[in-house]
């Protein structure tokens, strides 16, 4: 059982290119979510999904695109990358329910120039 | 709309000693309030929680009390160990068909022997 898994681990992107996150957790959990964690501001929603064929916007979701795949799978798209993006990016799932705890991948790094 | 404030860190004690950290929240009705905590390089995994006014949460030698009359649900352990460094994240969520995390900005606690 890997919990919330997440790749890659780092990356470095140039301004302008695109790249994809991947996000996949074997919970069986219905919710899916996206956060980035800047310095000073803790996490910060980008986009969830409440379960496969639906997503919806957060707190901060300009610049960024995703796609649930399946239940599983939960991707985060940056189709053009700007420095504004450089962050740590935690995919998180759970069980669509009342107070039902939240479990955090490891974080992908990303550093764009 | 919903926020949490969380004590400014860093913060730095000495092994055995007793910690508190603060966190107050803004929210209406009756949010679920939550400790997280990330360890060096690794991502956010729940400590504690609290669903009702009242209620206390505890966990590995940690407790938080939620007040709903001060709005607060400082986190505390009566004496702290090296292996409790890490960031502390106080957050709380409502249900909106998914619950939606709002986070605070972290304290980075450091324990040194």
């Amino acid at each position: 059982n890997a919990g919330v898994t997440q790749t890659p681990k780092f990356q470095v992107l140039k301004t302008g290119q695109s790249m994809t996150l991947q996000c996949a957790q074997d919970m069986n959990h219905n919710s899916m979510y996206w956060y980035r964690q800047d310095p000073g501001m803790g996490l910060r929603l980008i986009y969830y999904s409440a379960s496969e064929g639906t997503t919806d916007k957060g707190e901060v979701p300009n610049g960024y695109n995703v796609s649930r795949l399946n239940k599983r799978e939960f991707s985060l798209r940056l189709e053009s990358a700007a420095p504004s993006q450089t962050s740590v990016y935690f995919c998180a799932s759970s069980y669509p329910a009342v107070q039902e705890t939240q479990y955090f991948g490891p974080g992908t790094r990303l550093l764009v120039l | 709309g919903d926020s949490v404030t969380q004590m400014e860190g860093p913060v730095t004690l000495s092994e055995e000693a007793f910690l508190t950290i603060n966190c107050t929240y803004t929210a209406t009705g009756y949010p679920s309030l939550f400790w997280y905590v990330q360890y060096p390089g690794e991502g956010l995994q729940l400590l504690l929680k609290a669903t009702k006014a009242d209620d206390k949460g505890s966990n590995k030698g940690f407790e938080a009390t939620y007040r709903k009359e001060t709005t607060s649900f400082h986190l505390e352990k009566g004496s702290v160990q090296v292996s409790d460094s890490a960031v502390y994240f106080c957050a709380l969520s409502r249900y909106f068909g998914n619950e939606k995390l709002t986070f605070g900005t972290g304290t980075r606690l450091t324990i040194i022997p």
